[in-house]
């Protein structure tokens, strides 16, 4: 069973940096064409892809949040970490975090978590 | 504004057949087999119904299809059940090695 958990702070104070982690069990991410995934949804907008990284150490990110994010993946311990710096309350959402298959589809997703950005 | 275009929503009586659009462009979804389609009921995790534009996963019930036309893809739901009820959004793989998602459509059952 494919299970992805995501976990960090719920309120972040604006400038701060967020520091999300994704916790998955039942698959690797040493796997060829595997990759694990942040998505978030504004309230009441549209879901919008962050970061994914891959199997290979691949990363990509949305341009409009490539010079905040990082994101980094510790195979041993099935965890993906997503950093965003300069955090505005436009970056409340809830984050989910997700499981890729190649560039096809995103087929198992976390949750989700909430993170609110404000003073 | 959502790079993919969805109607806001659609409806439909048990039994009947509905169509949810996903309009993109020649740098998405014109450009790629990609497409993907979920289902997301409020406080659970979204699920894949539809990938490549129109294969389903395993488990994936086959009132469930996908297709392409040009830019622009589409969900068809039918013989539509009550557990239907929930948004869908489309998913695309574009030129610039990202993903872009569509606005989502609240699915009502009448």
């Amino acid at each position: 069973q494919i299970t992805l958990k995501e976990s960090g702070p719920t309120l972040v104070k604006p400038t701060q940096t967020l520091t999300l982690t994704c916790t998955f069990s039942g698959f690797s991410l040493t796997t060829s064409g595997v990759g694990v995934g942040w998505i978030r949804q504004p309230p009441g907008k549209a879901v919008e892809w962050l970061a994914v990284i891959y199997w290979d150490e691949q990363v990509r990110y949305m341009s409009s949040v490539k010079s905040r994010v990082t994101i980094t993946k510790d195979n041993s311990k099935k965890q993906v970490v997503l950093t965003m710096t300069h955090m505005d309350p436009v970056d409340t959402a809830t984050y989910y975090c997700t499981k890729f298959l190649g560039m096809s589809r995103i087929d198992y997703w976390g949750q989700g978590t909430v993170v609110i950005v404000s003073s | 504004q959502s790079a993919l275009t969805q109607p806001a929503s659609v409806s439909g009586s048990p039994g009947q057949s509905i169509t949810i659009s996903c309009s993109g462009t020649s740098s998405d979804v014109g450009s790629y087999n990609l497409v993907s389609w979920y289902q997301h009921h409020p406080g659970q995790a979204p699920k894949l119904i539809i990938y490549d534009g129109s294969k389903r996963p395993s488990g994936v019930s086959n009132r469930f299809s996908g297709s392409k036309s040009a830019n622009t893809a589409a969900l068809t739901i039918s013989g539509l059940q009550a557990e239907d009820e929930a948004d869908y959004f489309c998913c695309s793989y574009s030129s610039i090695s990202t993903w872009v998602f569509g606005g989502g459509t609240k699915v009502t059952v009448l």
